[in-house]
């Protein structure tokens, strides 16, 4: 099992350019998530899926999209990419989400610069 | 609004002194309590979770934590740190409001360095 992958690793854009962070997870979860590390200001969680065909708002949606293409799969999609949004991208799966005590699993990361 | 406290930002100890990382919670409510940790270049993973029970809680390599209700605390803690102990450590709060969804709060990390 690969867990929770990312890619890409890393990318580096310009100011107004669009991208789609992919992620994907093989562990037959049900729920997946979408967070932003940034120094000082720990994991905070963009988007949720808790399961397929549904998405939520978390924390700092503003300037994201996300689809949940299928069961492995869940998205984050950069429209308009502002310099404020570089940071460093965490997606999570856990079993079945929502107020529960399962662990999340969480994938390596995506490293995005926009200049 | 919910919050996770982390009082550290960065700790940096010797080899084989005692570890102490403060969390607490701003919710009075029934809550999971989690320990993430990310070691330099990896990504984060389980340490050690409470939901009920014995308030001590054992974890990974050594780790454990302790749940005071009445304080809203769960602290981490380690009696003798190694060199490869050095990385982030991330307090986690999963509160239930009553509804389907609880997600996760991340406190804002405390970074540990140990010299060797």
């Amino acid at each position: 099992n690969a867990g929770v992958t990312q890619t890409p690793k890393f990318q580096v854009l310009k100011t107004g350019q669009s991208m789609t962070l992919q992620c994907a997870q093989d562990m037959n979860h049900n729920s997946m998530y979408w967070y932003r590390q940034d120094p000082g200001m720990g994991l905070r969680l963009i988007y949720y899926s808790a399961s397929e065909g549904t998405t939520d708002k978390g924390e700092v949606p503003n300037g994201y999209n996300v689809s949940r293409l299928n069961k492995r799969e869940f998205s984050l999609r950069l429209e308009s990419a502002a310099p404020s949004q570089t940071s460093v991208y965490f997606c999570a799966s856990s079993p079945t989400g929502g107020w529960s005590r399962e662990t999340q699993y969480f994938g390596p990361g995506t490293r995005l610069l926009v200049l | 609004a919910q919050s996770v406290s982390q009082h550290n930002h960065h700790v940096i100890l010797s080899e084989a002194a005692s570890l102490e990382l403060g969390c607490n919670y701003s919710y009075g409510g029934t809550v999971n309590l989690f320990w993430y940790v990310q070691y330099p270049g990896q990504h984060l993973q389980l340490l050690l979770k409470y939901f009920s029970g014995d308030p001590l809680v054992k974890g990974i390599k050594g780790f454990e934590a302790e749940f005071i209700k009445s304080k809203f605390s769960f602290n981490l803690r380690k009696p003798s740190v190694q060199w490869s102990d050095t990385a982030e450590y991330f307090c986690a709060v999963n509160v239930n409001y009553g509804g389907s969804q609880g997600n996760l709060i991340f406190g804002k990390g405390t970074k540990l360095s140990v010299k060797p």
